[in-house]
């Protein structure tokens, strides 16, 4: 069974700081990786998608990396923004079926 | 292309009442899947259609939940009866292949 893990649990930073979100899963053998962003009683929005032979992905001020013979992928978030204040999901891709971490909630103080 | 669409976003009934949940997918989008969250836990994984079949429904709670998914476009969800614990985030997700999934904005269930 798959296990997905995100540390820090909440992250609280300054505007314009860089932000590193981690993500741990328990079984290598996943087909792909997605980073998805929540905002308070909103649905889930897809940031990065990251296929299982990537090393990772980058859009815009996001980048995500891969490793899977580790079991892990960072996400980073470049020059906080206020706006970037949410809940960053993390799922892992087993035949089909997603699992999901608990999140980290970002707080970006202006 | 327009998203995945989900109503209502916000229902509340009383235990033992019984309520359907729709999500229409992203045309052409073989796969579906529901998904929910319930208080304090992560989103968990309900079931999966390719079309109008369901591919693996392995994490439905119990028989009090049903879903179909009629000519393979849009699914209904149905909780019958409603019990407390059913309290949540009920969320759909559309695919093609297992490439990017796609979700809705969830319905919010309460159950009084």
């Amino acid at each position: 069974k798959q296990e997905v893990t995100q540390i820090p649990a909440a992250l609280s930073v300054p505007e314009g700081e860089n932000l590193v979100l981690n993500c741990s899963f328990t079984d290598s053998a996943i087909y792909n990786l997605q980073w998805f962003r929540q905002d308070p009683g909103k649905g889930l929005t897809s940031l990065l998608l990251i296929q299982s032979s990537q090393r990772e992905q980058t859009s815009g001020r996001l980048n995500a990396s891969l490793d899977k013979s580790s079991g892990r992928s960072t996400l980073y978030i470049a020059a906080s923004q206020p706006g970037d204040s949410a809940t960053y999901l993390c799922a892992v891709i087993n035949d089909y079926k997603l699992s999901f971490g608990a999140g980290t909630t970002v707080t970006v103080r202006a | 292309e327009a998203g995945v669409t989900q109503f209502p976003s916000h229902s509340v009934i009383e235990k033992g009442q019984t309520v359907t949940l729709r999500c229409d997918p992203i045309s052409g989008h073989d796969n579906l899947y529901w998904y929910r969250r319930v208080m304090g836990k992560e989103i968990k994984f309900l079931l999966h259609f390719v079309k109008e079949s369901k591919q693996d429904e392995s994490g439905m709670p119990n028989n009090r939940f049903l879903a179909e998914r009629t000519g393979g476009t849009y699914s209904t969800l149905k909780v019958q009866p409603a019990e407390l614990e059913d309290s949540g985030v009920y969320f759909c997700a559309s695919s093609q292949g297992r490439g990017r999934y796609t979700f809705g904005s969830g319905t919010r269930l309460t159950v009084v």
